[in-house]
């Protein structure tokens, strides 16, 4: 039991346009990482958030972006889509109490045409 | 460079113990994880380990780690076909980061 939700659950954008995807995690938990997992392949660590501020980033170009909300919500934002970001995007919020833990939510499917 | 190497598949049946094996890079790696993903789903944290501690052990899974060598293994005793699944090992945070690095994962198959 996670409580962790992520929406939409699947989204089919056009190369150059812009997506957000959202994710709420529970209560308590106040640092939320997001992921991209590639077809077949494990995830790669695009940030992590911690109150509000970003706290680390993996390889990734600026036009991703993120914004953490004091209700244990969080954004994750990509400009100028291209093909190549089609992939499942993965939020994980860790608690306050083991922030060693992450908690993954679902995912939502990002299909760039 | 960052690297987590597994597998990519394992097969057994039902009733047997899994062995899935992972090597990783980063000594400074505070812990190391086991994930398990099933078919469109997210990932559930299964388990995982302090980088000081050899062993974990915990109802029908044990983590074994050799940080000399960074091996880690995960071990499923008993293993159930509800156990089929990609299985993901990770590492992190490392020194100075926040950053986790996953494995390609290994897909389990069980025989009934």
């Amino acid at each position: 039991e996670t409580g962790v939700t992520q929406s939409p659950t699947h989204l089919i954008k056009t190369r150059g346009q812009q997506v957000t995807l959202r994710c709420s995690s529970q209560s308590g938990h106040n640092t939320v990482s997001w992921y991209q997992q590639a077809l077949g392949q494990g995830p790669q660590f695009i940030f992590q958030y911690y109150r509000e501020e970003e706290n680390g980033r993996g390889n990734f170009p600026p036009r991703f972006s993120g914004l953490q909300f004091p209700n244990y919500s969080s954004e994750l934002n990509v400009n100028a889509l291209e093909l190549d970001d089609s992939a499942l995007y993965l939020c994980a919020s860790s608690p306050r109490s083991d922030p060693y833990e992450q908690y993954f939510g679902p995912g939502t499917r990002l299909t760039v045409t | 460079g960052e690297d987590v190497e597994q597998s990519l598949f394992l097969s057994v049946r039902e009733g047997d113990s899994s062995v899935i094996n992972c090597t990783y890079t980063d000594s400074s790696s505070t812990y190391l994880y086991w994930y398990k993903q099933e078919p469109g789903a997210g990932l559930q944290l299964l388990t995982y380990i302090f980088s000081n501690m050899d062993m974990k052990q915990d109802q029908r899974l044990t983590v074994l780690l050799n940080k000399k060598d960074k091996h880690l293994s995960l071990r499923i005793a008993d293993t159930q076909t509800g156990d089929s699944a990609i299985y993901f090992c990770a590492e992190g945070p490392g020194s100075g980061t926040y950053k986790y690095i996953f494995g390609t994962g290994t897909r389990l198959k069980v025989l009934a």
